[in-house]
């Protein structure tokens, strides 16, 4: 147990929907990172906050959106859901922003059907 | 160019034997760290071991250790006395840069190992 908690563990929804993955880091994480694992992309990096201040954006979709709030809690909003964002969310945290080994969550399994 | 590239699409060892999955990178970074992850059929990402540019010494944790060349920008994760839990797919992972803001990691597209009985 990495102590990095994602909720809800599966999500199933329909094309065109929204969704919101939440993530709690671990005890005293400051920086929390979103993946996607996909077959056909692999684990991509999505975007990353640190302290409640976004520090990093990478193949992340208009679409989506995320936040990390007062308690360090962060949440991933996904809108306008496609087939092709069927994947694995990866919720990671670590102590600060820089040389420090993240962990990561269990992961979100959202089914876009 | 991939930044990281896992050569072994899959691995096959044998029980109490040892195996090394490859592992080579791209930077022109002089700072950088390499992580291995595991992750079994669950689909969690488990951290195993880390390796910064500038460590002198390989990294082990364990049954496992990370063979460093950074000449070669290699970093081969070795598996000593496999068990059949061992059996999963193996990322290899890079964190450029020492200053900044951006700490993503870099992962290549794994190594399915199997540990046969």
């Amino acid at each position: 147990d990495s102590g990095v908690t994602q909720t809800p563990k599966h999500l199933i929804t329909a094309t065109g929907q929204r969704v919101t993955l939440r993530c709690s880091p671990r005890s005293g994480d400051l920086s929390v990172y979103w993946y996607q694992q996909s077959l056909d992309q692999g684990l991509q990096f999505l975007i990353q906050y640190y302290n409640g201040e976004e520090r990093a954006k990478g193949n992340i979709l208009e679409r989506f959106s995320a936040q990390q709030f007062p308690d360090l809690h962060s949440e991933l909003n996904l809108s306008s859901l496609e087939l092709g964002d069927s994947a694995l969310y990866f919720c990671a945290s670590s102590v600060g922003g820089g040389t420090y080994t993240q962990y990561f969550g269990p992961g979100t399994r959202l089914t876009v059907l | 160019a991939q930044k990281i590239t896992q050569t072994q699409p899959g691995m096959f060892v044998q029980e109490k034997e040892a195996v090394t999955l490859d592992c080579t990178y791209d930077t022109s970074d002089q700072s950088y760290g390499l992580f291995w992850y595991k992750q079994p059929s669950s689909g969690e990402m488990i951290f195993l071991i880390y390796q910064g540019s500038y460590d002198e010494q390989n990294a082990t944790e364990g049954r496992y250790s990370l063979n460093f060349q950074k000449a070669r920008k290699s970093a081969n994760l070795v598996i000593s006395a496999s068990q059949l839990g061992d059996s999963a797919m193996y990322f290899c992972a890079m964190r450029e840069g020492s200053g900044g803001s951006n700490y993503k990691l870099t992962f290549g597209k794994g190594t399915l190992l199997t540990v046969n009985p």
